[in-house]
């Protein structure tokens, strides 16, 4: 069963960089299959598409962020990574990563999700 | 940006009750739509894909339809296990998601 795992710290000041891992498990990123994204939810808010990357190393980010954001692949270590510049409040949210599995958009495997918290 | 709004926010039912959701987009989408089911302190999971096809593994009480800008989640027989929030997603561009729909217990 396809695992994914998101790793990074759970605190970030202001204006820095937020990095987060996404390790997958039992199952190759390196997959002409699939899409890996990155979403996010801020506390007991909705759910933000933050963007995608193909095995080839394409990438898709949503518009509103797109100056701010990089997602990139590991695949030697079979983990993808987003990073988000510039942080501020408004980036505090439950952080996931998840498997499109048709190349639409549609997460059918997620990780547990990880909290990052913007405050000094 | 395409928006999208589901409503209600929030809807009481009871168990076997036949529940509908709605999810309107802000412009048309062709039948790029999916569902989620979100339960408190768990990610998402993939109900429905473009707009009326059912993910593996999940029952068959749960079904969607629509096409164009205005959409439907239902729940026939509404099933303890069914209380929970949906997200509807759009991706005929890029993706948004609406901004959800509580299913409570009357």
């Amino acid at each position: 069963q396809l695992q994914l795992q998101e790793s990074g710290p759970g605190l970030v000041k202001p204006s820095e960089t937020l990095s987060l891992t996404c390790t997958v498990s039992s199952g190759s990123i390196y997959n002409k299959n699939y899409y890996w994204g990155w979403i996010r939810q801020p506390p007991g808010k909705g759910l933000e598409w933050i963007g995608s990357i193909y095995y080839t190393g394409t990438t898709y980010y949503n518009p509103s962020l797109k100056s701010r954001v990089t997602i990139s692949l590991d695949t030697s270590k079979n983990q993808f990574s987003l990073e988000l510049r510039s942080v501020t409040a408004a980036d505090t949210a439950v952080y996931y990563c998840a498997r499109d599995g048709r190349l639409l958009y549609n997460y059918d495997y997620w990780g547990q999700g990880t909290l990052v918290t913007v405050s000094s | 940006d395409i928006q999208m709004t589901q409503s209600p926010s929030t809807l009481s039912a009871s168990v076997g009750d036949r529940v509908a959701i709605t999810c309107r987009a802000s412009q048309s989408i062709s039948t790029w739509l999916a569902w989620y089911q979100q339960k408190p302190g768990k990610a998402p999971k993939l109900l429905i894909y473009k707009a009326s096809n059912l993910e593996s593994g999940v029952p068959s009480r749960f079904s969607g339809s629509g096409s164009g800008t205005e959409f439907t989640l239902t729940i026939n027989s509404l099933q303890p296990d069914d209380f929970a929030t949906y997200f509807c997603q759009q991706y005929n561009t890029y993706s948004t998601f609406g901004q959800g729909t509580k299913v409570e217990i009357k």
